[in-house]
């Protein structure tokens, strides 16, 4: 399975934009690239994925590289409960079988300053 | 909607006890899987089903089963507890195996 490496964790201001990075240097064609967040003491949250074109939603953005080796993960204003743990996940584009299942690291550890 | 839910919340076992946790979802997903949380860990795949009447083994199989006889209910059945079983569970469901998933808020093992 393809691996992510992502900080540790990341201090941000609230009201301030937060750039989360992600680092996918084995990333093959038909791999997705998935956020997900926990909050303390919840299940996992989506986030946001995407393929090869930067993306947006409500709750973020995800910028891709040209070369799909890294991406980076942009809330635009933290607020306090923007606080969580943020996985950056590889999940290939293939039926069946586990290669599809979702494949979690440590993730980044985001603190939201007041 | 109430999503994936789970349950119980909380759950206490003697070592050797057998139980079983409830994972049910009103999305009509195909997929859903179970997971494992442990202290500053990543989640870990346990079980998975692509549909009703088919499941697999993911990373961390052993000690558990599961069955799939609807599309909403995967249970996961603990035959003999052991302390190193002591976890958070997650269960998620999806669409398909590789967009979103929606996760269940967890329960809380102890095997003591």
């Amino acid at each position: 399975d393809a691996k992510t490496t992502q900080p540790n964790s990341m201090e941000s201001n609230e009201e301030e934009p937060v750039h989360l990075p992600c680092n996918h240097s084995t990333i093959s064609g038909t791999d997705y690239i998935h956020w997900y967040r926990q909050l303390p003491s919840q299940g996992p949250e989506y986030v946001i994925h995407g393929l090869t074109s930067n993306v947006n939603n409500r709750m973020a953005s995800l910028a891709i590289a040209e070369d799909r080796k890294s991406s980076t993960l942009i809330l635009h204003r933290a607020t306090l409960r923007d606080a969580a743990v943020y996985y950056c996940i590889l999940r290939v584009d293939n039926y069946g079988g586990s290669q599809g299942n979702l494949i979690f690291g440590k993730g980044t550890k985001l603190s939201v300053k007041p | 909607n109430a999503g994936v839910t789970q349950t119980p919340k909380f759950q206490v076992l003697k070592t050797g006890q057998s139980m079983t946790l409830q994972c049910a979802q009103d999305m009509n997903h195909e997929y859903m899987s179970w997971y494992r949380q442990d202290p500053g860990m990543g989640l870990r795949l346990i079980h998975y089903s692509v549909g009703a009447g088919i499941t697999d083994q993911g990373e961390v199989p052993n000690g558990y089963n599961v069955s799939r006889s609807t599309t909403e209910d995967f249970p996961l059945r603990l035959l003999s507890a052991a302390p190193s079983q002591t976890s958070v569970y997650f269960c998620a469901s999806g669409r398909d195996p590789f967009g979103m998933a929606f996760f269940g808020q967890g329960t809380r093992l102890t095997v003591v």
